[in-house]
């Protein structure tokens, strides 16, 4: 089982729609970070959420973490071609060193112009 | 903007050969990190490494593996007999504070034929 479950798995939408890729655990996590992933390079960090029932937004995307800590949704408002990618929640578990990020499988997420 | 850097870029090499990743995180960073993903799979934690010692390390991080800061710049990952499901892309990571955020370099993938 997965420690941190992301769903869905892939998400096909047309340009200007609205997505939301969300990130599950049973497990509490003193912090949550959203990565974006290009095929054949490193997770490139979009933002880190630590306070519970924090929300932070980034031009059109905006992230929530959950009340308990142990959820946390990223919502892309009117998404455009470039926003094509693989985002990738991780997250340090509460019993973890800072920096021993456990991650989430991914979401696959393609805008079609 | 400073960033991680890793070389090579790609390695192919036989199996019971040994292999060294090397990685030159960001210059005014303390703790530094290496990650994997095999192809298809999530991103996961091998090693973390601070004031010259190892930190943490997860079960992937057999006597197999071993992890050097030779001098003030470079952090290194050895691999001393590499396996068939050792192939997959090495991530080299780097951050600054206690709990500043992970930056990652682009990766070295790594082939064992």
């Amino acid at each position: 089982t997965q420690l941190l479950e992301q769903s869905p798995q892939f998400l096909s939408i047309q340009e200007g729609e609205n997505l939301t890729v969300y990130c599950n655990s049973s497990s509490v996590f003193s912090s949550l970070q959203w990565y974006r992933q290009e095929p054949g390079e490193g997770p490139v960090l979009l933002v880190t959420v630590v306070t519970g029932g924090e929300v932070k937004k980034l031009k059109r995307l905006t992230f929530q973490f959950g009340d308990a800590r142990k959820d946390s949704s990223l919502h892309i408002t009117a998404a455009q071609p470039g926003d094509t990618g693989l985002y990738l929640c991780a997250g340090v578990k509460t019993t973890d060193s800072w920096g021993k990020l456990q991650f989430g499988a991914g979401t696959q997420v393609v805008v079609t112009p | 903007e400073p960033e991680v850097t890793q070389t090579p870029s790609h390695q192919v090499t036989q199996m019971g050969q040994e292999v060294i990743l090397r990685c030159v995180p960001i210059s005014n960073h303390l703790y530094f990190y290496w990650y994997r993903q095999i192809l298809g799979q999530k991103v996961e934690f091998l090693v973390s490494f601070y004031n010259n010692e190892i930190s943490e390390k997860s079960e992937i991080f057999d006597d197999q593996f071993s992890v050097e800061r030779p001098d003030g710049s470079n952090f290194t990952l050895k691999i001393r007999s590499t396996k068939l499901e050792d192939s997959a892309m090495y991530f080299c990571a780097s951050r600054g504070g206690i709990t500043g955020e992970l930056f990652f370099g682009e990766g070295s993938r790594l082939t064992v034929l």
